[in-house]
């Protein structure tokens, strides 16, 4: 199976801050690669796809980056309502796994 | 508006079964893949089962494989999930999950979700 980490577990940052989240594939994923966030006690909501196309409606100051086994969800001018958790998720290969989240909270 | 619908958590009984739902409305529900993906408390999000919009290919996270069966009946707008032999280790908030067409059109959608403690 295909392991997924994310670095860091959680961060604490200023309203106008860039927030940088990696996630790492334990193989090669192509770019198989999706991102959720999860407001507390909320449905998770997917944020982008394909590594860095953006879901309809997401606001442009999330993007996303990288392939093969190296990606990053950036956050730019971190707003409150961003608060949340962020997972990854890789979908190359049965059994589909996510990454063990990164909590964004504000300084 | 894509609506997707979980029903049928609650208490289940260590070594016991449940069934859960999942109504889809808003879109033609047989064309798309269905999965299942659950939470338990404070834990991170697992992918639990998936199954291909004609339903001949199943799909199963090794924690579940041989005790829970997905399936669907389009005639209904309906995914099943069965869960059989249930333990502790499977009470988690259970969501269905829609996967839009393409090869990257995963998890598009989201049920609420449906609690299911298992006590013994």
């Amino acid at each position: 199976d295909i392991q997924m980490t994310q670095s860091p577990s959680a961060v604490s940052a200023s309203v106008g801050d860039t927030v940088t989240i990696a996630c790492r594939a334990s193989e090669d994923i192509n770019t198989f690669l999706a991102w959720f966030q999860q407001k507390p006690g909320k449905v998770p909501k997917r944020l982008i796809y394909a590594t860095y196309r953006l879901q309809d409606g997401v606001p442009s100051r999330f993007s996303g980056s990288g392939s093969g086994t190296e990606f990053t969800l950036t956050i730019t001018s971190l707003q409150p309502e961003d608060l949340a958790t962020y997972y990854c998720l890789q979908h190359r290969h049965y059994p589909f796994t996510f990454g063990p989240g990164t909590k964004v909270d504000l300084k | 508006e894509v609506q997707l619908l979980e029903s049928g958590g609650g208490l289940g009984l260590r070594g016991g079964p449940l069934r859960l739902s999942c109504v889809g409305s808003g879109f033609l529900f047989r064309n798309y893949p269905m999965n299942w993906v659950r939470q338990a408390p404070g834990k991170r999000l697992e992918w639990v089962s998936a199954i291909s919009y004609i339903g001949g290919d199943t799909y199963y996270a090794d924690s579940v494989k041989g005790r829970f069966t997905i399936s669907r009946d389009d005639s209904r707008n309906t995914l099943y999930l069965h869960m059989n032999n249930l333990s502790a280790e499977d009470t988690a908030v259970y969501y269905c999950a829609r996967n839009d067409h393409g090869d990257y059109g995963v998890f598009d959608y989201w049920g609420p979700g449906t609690l299911v403690p298992v006590s013994s």
